[in-house]
This record gives C-alpha cells, structure tokens and sequence, in this order.
C-alpha cells in the first residue's frame, strides 16, 4: 500500500539549476498538492490540481512549475534555483471532496538545499 | 483572509502529563478545523477534526473541540507519551470563503517533546 510516493528525498542543487520533483499516488484521487514546510513557517501551498489537465497556483507558485497528464503524477519543476527554494517539498492528495473533510494524504517529503 | 494561529512551541513534558495545544482561528465562512501530525522524518498524518460548532474530534486518546464562539479548537491529552513526540499543526478549511475551497490553511505547528 504505497499511498503518496516522492523523489527523491534529498537533493543540494547549486544557484540557477533546475530539477523535477516527482509525485505519484496509488489511491485513484483526483486532488492533488503541492505544499513547502519552512522552519517555523508551517506550510505553504504552491500549486494544486483538480484532476488530469488541470492546475492552479497557490499562494506561493513564483519559480514553480507542475503539469498533470495522469491521475497518478503531479511532478512539480523547480526552473533557475534559488537559496529562496530551500525547504521540505511535501506532495498530497485527497478524493474528491477531500480538501472540504481535511483528509489529505502527504508523502514522506523531499529535502532541498539550493548553495 | 483565513488564518490560523497556534501557541509557540516548543513544548517540552513528561511522560503522563496533560497536554493542552492551542489554536486560534480566523475565517470567512463555516470552515472545518483539523490537526494533523509530523512524526520525525514522516509526511503529515490527519489526527483528527471536527466539521462544525460544538463538534469533539477525537483520535488516539486526542480531543479537540470546535470553539465557534471563541473561534478556538485546542488539542488536549490526558497522558502523554514518548511515542506522541512530533510536530503538530492546526488547519482549516473554509468552503464558503470565496475562494478556493480546496486548499486547507495550516498553523505554524508546535513541537511537542515528551520525555521518559
């Protein structure tokens, strides 16, 4: 039972790279989510997405990109890196109606250091 | 907008003491409230919530309360253990914002450190 799957776990990425954080889920949920956790900053939404071929940013989508072409994936791209993109990348998901119930399913996380 | 506020941490106790987490919100419409739990090294887990006034949301031996009229919903434990050593977030999730209702707004969290 894999629930909400991230990679990689950690990564350092130097100022200007770019990279794809990879998200997949096995529940059959149509929601999907983007969140970053900074130190004492609880979390952040970047972009969320309500089925196959739909996307939305959040609060915080600058220097992000996502696409969705499956039910399962929801990769989000991080283009020219910044200190400023330093954080834990949380994905989730939740079935439909789930966001209104607060059952949201989070991955483990993936680690990123931008130097 | 909506917001949620929850008590500095971090919080440091013994084991079998009493826990008390507060949070405090602030929102538009008729949210549902949540807290959710970090164990160290994992994602957020739902702990438990409570979807209007006067509801008790209850999980493993946690309770918490939908405060309207003091717009609070405290997390409280009789007897704490080591085990229950993790960061806890208060959430909400306003469906008659005018906004997006599909987002959940989260507190700042609060580590809680029960020791032996």
């Amino acid at each position: 039972n894999a629930g909400v799957t991230q990679t990689p776990k950690f990564r350092i990425l130097k100022i200007g790279q770019s990279m794809t954080l990879q998200c997949t889920q096995d529940m059959n949920h149509n929601y999907m989510y983007w969140y970053r956790q900074d130190p004492g900053m609880g979390l952040k939404l970047i972009y969320y997405s309500v089925g196959a071929g739909i996307t939305d940013k959040g609060e915080v989508p600058n220097g992000y990109n996502v696409s969705r072409s499956t039910t399962e994936d929801f990769p989000l791209r991080l283009e020219l890196a910044a200190p400023s993109q330093t954080s834990v990348y949380f994905c989730a998901s939740s079935y439909r109606g789930g966001p209104n119930t607060g059952e949201l399913f989070f991955g483990e996380g993936s680690r990123l250091t931008v130097l | 907008g909506d917001s949620v506020t929850q008590m500095e941490g971090p919080v440091t106790l013994s084991e079998e003491a009493f826990l008390t987490i507060n949070c405090t919100y602030t929102a538009t419409g008729y949210p549902s409230l949540f807290w959710y739990v970090q164990y160290p090294g994992e994602g957020l887990q739902l702990l438990l919530k409570a979807t209007k006034a006067d509801d008790k949301g209850s999980n493993k031996g946690f309770e918490a309360t939908y405060r309207k009229e003091t717009t609070s919903f405290h997390l409280e434990k009789g007897s704490v253990q080591v085990s229950d050593s993790a960061v806890y977030f208060c959430a909400l999730s306003d469906q008659n914002s005018g906004g997006s209702n599909y987002k959940l707004t989260f507190g700042k969290g609060t580590l809680l450190t029960v020791n032996p």
